[in-house]
């Protein structure tokens, strides 16, 4: 089936570095998502994006996060500075359609330590 | 929150036997998608249920709505080793943010 694939897989870094997740989404899709998920909890939904835009962000979304596709590559979140609380399993999804008709589709997860 | 505390659930069952997962929420919802998440992988949806269907089934799998109650189920009948997984259920509330529950962690054991 359609496969997400997010870049890295595992990253360690240093608290306040900076750092960027990148999912390549499928090739179709329009709608964009970042999840995050704390080992042996629920997804919980950081933002979304389509049309180069964010449409919905929660709480989680700190100032210190951004999202952005340029020029339909990659579609990233950056960190900038990391907090010891952003250690988490970060998971991008794509779909299709919006709304009440769109399955997502995820990515395997970019595992993200904060020392 | 939009999930009620009966969410975090935690299932043991033995192969063969049949299991049923259930989740209520508090936001109005036409459709419920239910994902399957494997340990150290990205959830897969499994099953999506519209307001429009009381049950809805697949293999296995059969997967019930009741948005007078707003809750829904999913069963699992005659369950095997390769079901071992956490489940969840995910409502889309406004623009195509979908938002999931605690989930159920079920093992089959042979």
């Amino acid at each position: 089936g359609p496969k997400v694939l997010q870049i890295p897989s595992h990253q360690i870094i240093d608290m306040g570095q900076m750092v960027t997740l990148n999912c390549d989404p499928v090739s179709n899709h329009l709608y964009f998502y970042w999840y995050k998920q704390i080992l042996g909890q629920q997804m919980e939904f950081l933002v979304n994006f389509y049309n180069g835009k964010v449409m919905e962000k929660s709480k989680l979304f700190k100032d210190q996060f951004s999202v952005e596709r340029p020029d339909g590559s990659y579609f990233t979140l950056k960190i900038q500075p990391t907090a010891l609380e952003d250690s988490a399993v970060y998971f991008c999804a794509s779909s299709l359609l919006g709304g009440h008709t769109g399955q997502l589709y995820f990515g395997e997860g970019s595992k993200l330590t904060v020392l | 929150s939009q999930w009620g505390e009966e969410n975090l659930q935690a299932l043991s069952i033995q192969e063969g036997e049949d299991v049923t997962m259930n989740c209520s929420y508090k936001t109005y919802t036409t459709v419920v998608h239910w994902y399957r998440q494997d340990s150290g992988r990205g959830p897969a949806l499994i099953i999506l249920i519209r307001s429009n269907e009381r049950e809805k089934r697949s293999g296995r799998l059969r997967a019930t709505l009741d948005t007078s109650s707003q809750s829904s189920s999913l069963s699992i009948t005659a369950a095997q080793c390769e079901d071992t997984a956490v489940y969840f259920c995910a409502t889309e509330g406004t623009g195509s943010k979908l938002s999931f529950g605690k989930g159920a962690k079920l093992t089959v054991s042979p």
